[in-house]
């Protein structure tokens, strides 16, 4: 079956660092997307691991552990705005080629708070 | 940029009436869109994937003479939900993949349809 499992809300103060993990469980694994999404707003990319170890980009991180079937958004220097709900997503890739479909998880709701 | 537009922004019908949403690549060809429905304070579901010039292929558990789906062009999909109940009220977002895109090929998303059935 398929199981992507996020912590469903979060809080934390404005400035901190915060881990969002997410653990998943696909018949297949050609990458693992982060997204952000405010509320009744379409998602926003915020970044791809396919490969194991961490990607960084300003403010946010990404890593990845394949084996384990694990991965963390790492957000930084926390701002008001960060407040919204963060999807982990796994495009799923079948023996022989890969399709372009996304498996979502439940979504984190991050609140930061002053 | 990758623009993906989806009209309208939002609905009211009354319950057996059919409702189509549009969704469309602005400044780029899609190869692929996708259908989303999410729930209140639920993730997206994938309804189905729908390639140019061929029949989407539709989720299990998604009815597909309900939930119709034409990508008559490289930047046009339509979604209709025909005959809608109160209980397809929901958040439907579609999103689309970029031909030639970065080597990721992440989806970009429209900014999504509220539809209220009563």
């Amino acid at each position: 079956g398929q199981n992507i499992d996020q912590p469903t809300e979060m809080t934390a103060t404005e400035g901190a660092i915060v881990q969002i993990n997410c653990t998943y469980q696909t018949s297949g694994f050609n990458g693992l997307f982060w997204y952000q999404q405010h509320a009744g707003e379409a998602p926003t990319f915020l970044s791809y691991n396919v490969l194991d170890g961490l990607e960084e980009k300003g403010r946010f991180s990404s890593f990845l552990s394949r084996s384990k079937g694990y991965s963390y958004l790492l957000l930084k220097e926390l701002q008001m705005k960060d407040s919204a709900s963060y999807l982990c997503a796994v495009r799923e890739g079948f023996y022989g080629g890969a399709t372009n479909k996304l498996i979502f998880g439940t979504g984190t709701l991050l609140a930061v708070q002053p | 940029g990758a623009v993906v537009s989806q009209h309208p922004s939002w609905v009211i019908c009354k319950s057996g009436t059919s409702v189509k949403i549009e969704c469309r690549s602005l400044d780029f060809q899609a190869t692929t869109m996708f259908w989303y429905r999410q729930f209140p304070k639920q993730s997206l579901m994938l309804m189905a994937t729908s390639n140019e010039g061929s029949k989407a292929t539709y989720e299990q558990g998604v009815e597909k003479d309900k939930f119709l789906i034409n990508h008559a062009s490289l930047t046009l999909s339509t979604l209709t939900v025909t005959s809608a109940h109160p209980e397809d009220s929901s958040f439907y977002i579609c999103s689309a993949t970029k031909r030639g895109g970065l080597s990721y090929n992440e989806q970009f998303f429209g900014p999504g349809t509220r539809l209220t059935v009563l």
